[in-house]
């Protein structure tokens, strides 16, 4: 058990309203991680943290944003939703302090834009 | 850029016989690989690794892997499956890169059905 909890685990909320979506580790890892779910494309990185207030734009970053104010939390904000940002979302964290890039994700938040 | 094809989008293997899930990578050096396994509903468990060394890495579960260097592949097997195997299986690749942070760059995934 990796000690990654996301919250929540489902929501549906209406186009154009703002969503915020929280990982919680209690494992004190650096590296924290976002990722999307969709058919027919595997996971796809949205943004990462190598540290507190320390971020990076991912693959898919567009119409996202994140903070991350305490090791322990990573937060995902939507600022506007769209029916594109449909999806199951998770979050990951780096699993030992190599550079192996192992990485441990959590159980996933299932967000559906309406 | 690194990438990763899983060439079948579903499996159908019957319960115990042998399966094998194909994973191809594009990356300009020995990449770190990986297997994850979705069960429906669930987040990805860590099935198995490769970073260095044996080219046969073995997991959890009774699984497998082979890195082929030559193919650029990084297949994963198992001699006998259990209904309870039926998943998605994922491959990802990750960076070689001391100290980085990028993330995992996955396959589209392989849908693995059991047959009674």
């Amino acid at each position: 058990d990796a000690g990654i909890t996301q919250s929540p685990r489902h929501k549906v909320t209406e186009t154009g309203t703002p969503v915020t979506l929280r990982c919680h580790q209690t494992e004190n890892h650096r590296y924290m991680y976002w990722y999307r779910q969709d058919p027919g494309h595997g996971l796809r990185l949205i943004h990462y943290s190598y540290g507190v207030k320390d971020t990076d734009k991912g693959e898919v970053s567009d119409g996202y944003s994140v903070s991350r104010s305490k090791t322990e939390d990573f937060l995902l904000t939507l600022e506007s939703a769209t029916s594109s940002q449909t999806s199951v979302y998770f979050c990951a964290i780096r699993g030992t302090p190599s550079s192996y890039n192992e990485q441990f994700f959590g159980p996933g938040t299932r967000l559906t834009v309406l | 850029a690194q990438s990763v094809t899983q060439p079948d989008i579903h499996i159908t293997v019957s319960e115990g016989a042998s399966l094998e899930l194909r994973c191809n990578y594009s990356y300009g050096a020995t990449p770190y690989l990986f297997w994850y396994v979705q069960s429906p509903g669930q987040g990805l468990q860590l099935l198995l690794k490769y970073f260095s060394g044996d080219t046969l890495v073995q997991g959890i579960k009774g699984f497998e892997a082979e890195f082929k260097r030559s193919q650029s592949s990084f297949n994963l097997r198992k001699p006998s499956v259990h209904w309870s195997d039926a998943a998605e299986y994922f491959c990802a690749v990750g960076e070689v890169n001391g100290g980085g942070a990028d993330g995992l760059t996955f396959g589209k995934g392989t849908h693995l059905i059991i047959q009674p």
